[in-house]
Order: C-alpha cells, then structure tokens, then sequence
C-alpha cells in the first residue's frame, strides 16, 4: 500500500539554525499538507501546496517558514531561524484531491530546537 | 476564524463498555473527517461524513454528522483495548480549510 513518506525521522538543531524536513507525498497525489503537533497537544494545519502554490496557510506559517516542491516527489518544509517553540512533530500529508478527500499523513519528523 | 472543540479530552473506559466523543464547530463545515493517532504514531483517517444528518458505520464505531452540519459524535460500543489513541475530528469549511479538534484521548482498563 503506498504511503507518505518523511526523513529525518528525528531532527536536533539549535536555536536560530535552519532546518529543511523532507516529505515524500504518494505518488499520484495532488495535494500537500503540513502539520505540526506539541507534544500533547492537537494536531496543528500550518500550509496546504497545490499545483506548485499555497493554497491555504495558517497563522502559524509566518515568514520564518517557507514550502517548496523541488522536484516531481519530494515536498519540503522549510524553517529559516528555529525558535524554541518550533520543537513539535511535524507531519506532512498527501491527498488524491483536495482537502475534502481523505488524508494519509507520513511518519512525522520529531523537531527538537535546543 | 474557525474553531473546531471536541470534548471530552480524555476518556478513561471499561473494557466492554461504550463512550462518545463530541464534536462541535464554530460555523457550518462543508464536511468533517475523524483520524485516530495511537500513541506514538500519526493520524490515520478513519471516516469522511459529507451530509446532513449522516450516520456511518466501521464495525463497533458509529460516525455522526449533525443536521446543521455544525457537530458530530463518534460512538465506540464494546471498547476493546485497541481502541487505545486518540480520535481527532477534524472539520472542513466550504473554502478547504482544515481544522481538527483537540482530540480525545481513550485509555481502556482490562
């Protein structure tokens, strides 16, 4: 069953450093999420990408993160100057259409900004 | 903008017994998905509900949709100790904006 797809699973990066998570959506696929969750909390919409543009960001997708689909597989979440509050799970999703199909999220990316 | 509460936050059950989780948006959703995370893991989706009033069924899980399209329940008969994680809802406007609950967590006693 094909499946989403993240590296690192596990990230550490200090303060004011940039970091770049990797995501690699299912395959046919036209619709990108990422998600960021604080341990313990609820899960967090940050950024949906269609068509090789955001369509949807939320408040919490400043200008410190950026989204970038460099290629015709991998889909990229970019934070430029990590903050403390950056440590979460970040987990990116795929769906065939839009957001009104189901979602299949991958594996997440532990982020921990030291 | 929107705001998408479920209660309760946490659910202690009985093996053997049923619970309901509640979910209750700020404004009309367009649809609302439910994913269940276990411990550990991700989201994993479990149900789309597009219509009014809808009632679906997965075996001992029973998914609701309001009539107003504003709530929804998800109701576990039987709790089972694989019903172990968290339920988010997860509620969809008309513009395809995404927003989950804050889930309930389900532990189940042997």
């Amino acid at each position: 069953e094909p499946e989403v797809t993240q590296t690192p699973s596990h990230q550490v990066t200090q303060m004011g450093q940039e970091v770049i998570l990797r995501c690699v959506p299912i395959s046919n696929h036209l619709y990108f999420y990422w998600y960021r969750q604080i341990l313990g909390q609820k899960v967090e919409f940050l950024v949906s990408f269609y068509n090789n543009e955001i369509s949807e960001k939320s408040e919490i997708f400043d200008d410190q993160f950026s989204v970038e689909r460099p290629d015709g597989s991998n889909f990229t979440l970019k934070i430029r100057s990590t903050k403390l509050e950056d440590s979460a799970m970040y987990f990116c999703a795929s769906s065939q259409r839009s957001s009104l199909n189901e979602q299949y999220f991958g594996p997440g990316t532990r982020l921990t900004v030291t | 903008g929107q705001q998408v509460m479920q209660i309760p936050q946490y659910q202690h059950v009985q093996e053997g017994e049923d619970f309901t989780t509640y979910c209750n948006s700020s404004t009309t959703l367009s649809n609302i998905q439910w994913y269940k995370q276990r411990p550990g893991g991700h989201p994993v989706f479990l149900i789309q509900l597009v219509k009014s009033g809808e009632v679906k069924k997965q075996k001992r899980l029973t998914f609701q949709f309001g009539e107003a399209k504003k709530n929804s329940s998800l109701h576990i008969t039987a709790t089972q100790t694989t019903d172990v994680g968290t339920y988010f809802c997860a509620g969809i406007t008309n513009d395809y904006k995404l927003s989950f609950g804050a889930g309930t967590t389900v532990t189940v006693r042997a």
